[in-house]
């Protein structure tokens, strides 16, 4: 069954440093989102992104954050000048349409010294 | 701000007891709720996709009911099994939006 792939699983970084988080979604969908999980806290929903643009994205999506589908199999978020209470679980998610059920990747770890 | 809220926390059952748990919701701009499996080390899978009031979906033992007019879902489970083992994620899609908003989860632990 296809699968949500996410890279790297785990990515240790500098405060201050900028990363970039991959993740490749499912080929026939065409709704991806990003959401973040700090540890003992719910997942909460970043962005969501559609034909090539963010559809919505919350108070958390600040001018730190972007998203981008470089070459129409990836799709990356990427956090600049990262702080500590960047630290979390970050999930990347894709569905059909709206809606619809989301397939997640497993996640990638981030953790900032 | 919408909020979705799940009761209990966290819920530890005996192997064959059967269990429930609730899913809170706005009632205004309902489009769909979701429910979602994830068990520890691995991505949440997704069970069901509820968006009409009085569904009723059936998977296996698992089972959930919707209430879209008071604004809330019940997830039931019958005859728990060790392998029900996870935490059970509600999400909310509200019309004329594009996020789910996710509840805080019901961390389930079956004893055998």
């Amino acid at each position: 069954e296809p699968e949500v792939t996410q890279t790297p699983s785990h990515q240790v970084t500098q405060m201050g440093q900028e990363v970039i988080l991959r993740c490749v979604p499912i080929s026939n969908h065409l709704y991806f989102y990003w959401y973040r999980q700090i540890l003992g806290q719910k997942v909460e929903f970043l962005v969501s992104f559609y034909n090539n643009e963010i559809s919505e994205k919350s108070e958390i999506f600040d001018d730190q954050f972007s998203v981008e589908r470089p070459d129409g199999s990836n799709f990356t978020l990427k956090i600049r000048s990262t702080k500590l209470e960047d630290s979390a679980m970050y999930f990347c998610a894709s569905s059909v349409k709206g809606g619809q059920p989301q397939h997640f990747g497993d996640g990638t770890r981030l953790s900032i010294l | 701000i919408l909020n979705v809220e799940q009761s209990p926390q966290s819920l530890h059952v005996q192997e064959g007891d059967s269990t429930n748990f609730t899913c809170s919701f706005p009632s205004s701009n309902f489009y769909a709720l979701h429910w979602y499996r994830w068990e520890t080390a691995k991505s949440p899978e997704a069970l069901f996709v509820m968006t009409l009031n009085g569904d009723e979906k059936k998977k296996g033992r698992i089972s959930a009911t919707l209430n879209t007019k008071e604004g809330y879902s019940y997830l039931y489970i019958k005859g728990s099994q060790p392998e029900d083992s996870a935490t059970y994620l509600c999400a909310f899609y509200t019309s004329g939006t594009y996020k789910y908003i996710f509840g805080t989860g019901t961390r389930l632990k079956v004893l055998a």
